[in-house]
């Protein structure tokens, strides 16, 4: 079964650094991509980057290239979200997802794969 | 970036009836599109993909069409665990982006 556990709720403050994780498991790590996905509070959904952990090869959403910084670990399949200064507007709630999809046997990803598969979600709360 | 445009923002149906959700993107996205439905509290859960394409476990009741610029997701017989906000996603051209939602309320 296709897990993706991240960690734990964080209260922060303003100016404060981040990193909050996400751990794969029941897939080969390597093979997809994985995304962070932002959803502030009572609104929708936005995209922010992209990762493929075999490589590291990033790809950012505008809106977001420059306020954080996504990477991987793939010796324990982990992807990181990072932030080196929190503002009261990044209290959101953060989900890692994978991108790709499974059909007929064969499974496949890229940067044009829908995403099958969630984590759980990491709140972030910033306030002074 | 492309556009994705819900419509209606908010959908009040009968237990049992048809619901019928529209997603308009400002640019092709050929059949690179996908429907997600979120419960209050919970995560995302992958409806359709490559727009008509039901994803594993998703009952035949939720069906996709369209391709390009418009799409629709249909809900027939409509159940209580059906209420929820859904989003349509793009996944054609980076940046991926998602429409605003579409909640679907009881009536």
């Amino acid at each position: 079964e296709v897990q993706l556990v991240q960690s734990g709720a964080e209260v922060k403050k303003p100016g404060e650094s981040l990193t909050i994780s996400c751990k794969g498991s029941g897939y080969i790590f390597t093979s997809y991509w994985i995304g962070w996905v932002r959803q502030m509070p009572g609104k929708g959904l936005e995209w922010m980057g992209i990762i493929y952990p075999a490589d590291s090869d990033t790809r950012y959403s505008p809106s977001f290239q420059g306020q954080v910084s996504i990477s991987a670990d793939k010796s324990i399949r982990t992807a990181y979200l990072q932030w080196n200064s929190l503002e009261a507007s990044d209290t959101a709630m953060y989900y890692c997802a994978r991108v790709g999809y499974c059909s007929g046997g064969s499974c496949y990803s890229s940067p044009t794969t829908p995403t099958d598969s969630w984590g759980q979600g990491t709140l972030v709360t910033v306030s002074s | 970036e492309i556009v994705m445009t819900q419509s209606p923002a908010t959908l009040s149906v009968s237990p049992g009836e048809r619901a019928t959700l529209s997603c308009r993107a400002s640019q092709s996205v050929s059949s690179n599109l996908a429907w997600y439905q979120q419960k209050p509290g919970q995560t995302p859960r992958l409806l359709i993909y490559g727009a008509s394409t039901r994803a594993t476990g998703v009952p035949a009741r939720f069906s996709g069409s369209g391709s390009g610029t418009e799409f629709t997701l249909t809900i027939i017989n409509l159940q209580s665990e059906d209420f929820a906000v859904y989003y349509c996603h793009q996944y054609n051209n980076w940046p991926r982006t998602f429409g605003q939602g579409t909640k679907v309320d009881i009536k």
